[in-house]
């Protein structure tokens, strides 16, 4: 299986911050890289598909990057409502997985 | 809209199996395939396996695929996730996922809201 791994693990910021979120592929698997935000008691909940593209309805502030092996979210100016837990998943291998999760904390 | 919807908590004890089941609504139930995923305290997500709802076939994880079995109901728009010889190592919160693509690219959208399990003697 293609292992994930996110960094950091947890951050602390405040409202109005430029957070970034780094995920990183055990092997490159091009841009078939999903970002999803989990708040607590909630399932998952799809922000970014294909590395880059924004999935309908999601703030603009969000957005993803790059290829091959290392990938980030980026949040442009953090609101309240996006303290949560951000998951990475490669749908490269169709044995999907995901990385173990960045919590945003205020 | 596009909905899924789970069954109820359960509490199981070990050795004991367990069957989840996932209500689609909203749209073409045989058009899209339905991914299992377990969330247990501390872990990460983890993939147990999909169903293609048109075609009844299946594919599980390798970890689990001695205990996992995953069915469909076209007419009841419902797909079923049963567990096997179930441990603690089995507690967890279960969600059932819609797989979603455009061209080359794949993903989940929309989750249940997730189903805990406990398995407790």
């Amino acid at each position: 299986d293609i292992q994930m791994t996110q960094s950091p693990s947890s951050l602390s910021a405040s409202v109005g911050d430029r957070v970034t979120i780094t995920c990183r592929a055990s092997q490159s698997i091009s841009s078939h890289l999903n970002w999803y935000q989990q708040k607590p008691g909630k399932a998952p909940n799809l922000l970014i598909y294909g590395a880059s593209s924004l999935q309908y309805g999601v703030p603009s502030r969000f957005s993803g990057s790059g290829s091959g092996t290392e990938f980030t979210l980026t949040i442009s100016s953090l609101q309240p409502d996006d303290f949560a837990t951000y998951f990475c998943q490669q749908s490269y291998v169709t044995t999907w997985t995901f990385g173990q999760g960045t919590k945003v904390e205020i | 809209q596009v909905q899924l919807v789970q069954s109820g908590a359960e509490v199981k004890k070990p050795g004991a199996s367990v069957k989840v089941s996932c209500e689609a609504s909203g749209y073409s139930f045989t058009t899209y395939a339905i991914h299992w995923v377990r969330q247990a305290p501390g872990h990460r997500l983890e993939w147990l396996g999909w169903i293609n709802t048109g075609s009844g076939s299946t594919r599980y994880s390798q970890k689990l695929q001695a205990r996992v079995t995953i069915t469909g109901d076209t007419s009841a728009r419902t797909a079923y996730m049963e567990l096997s010889s179930l441990t603690s190592e089995d507690t967890a919160i279960y969600y059932c996922a819609r797989d979603q693509w455009e061209g080359l690219h794949n993903w989940f959208d929309p989750w249940g809201q997730g189903t805990l399990v406990t398995v407790s003697s």
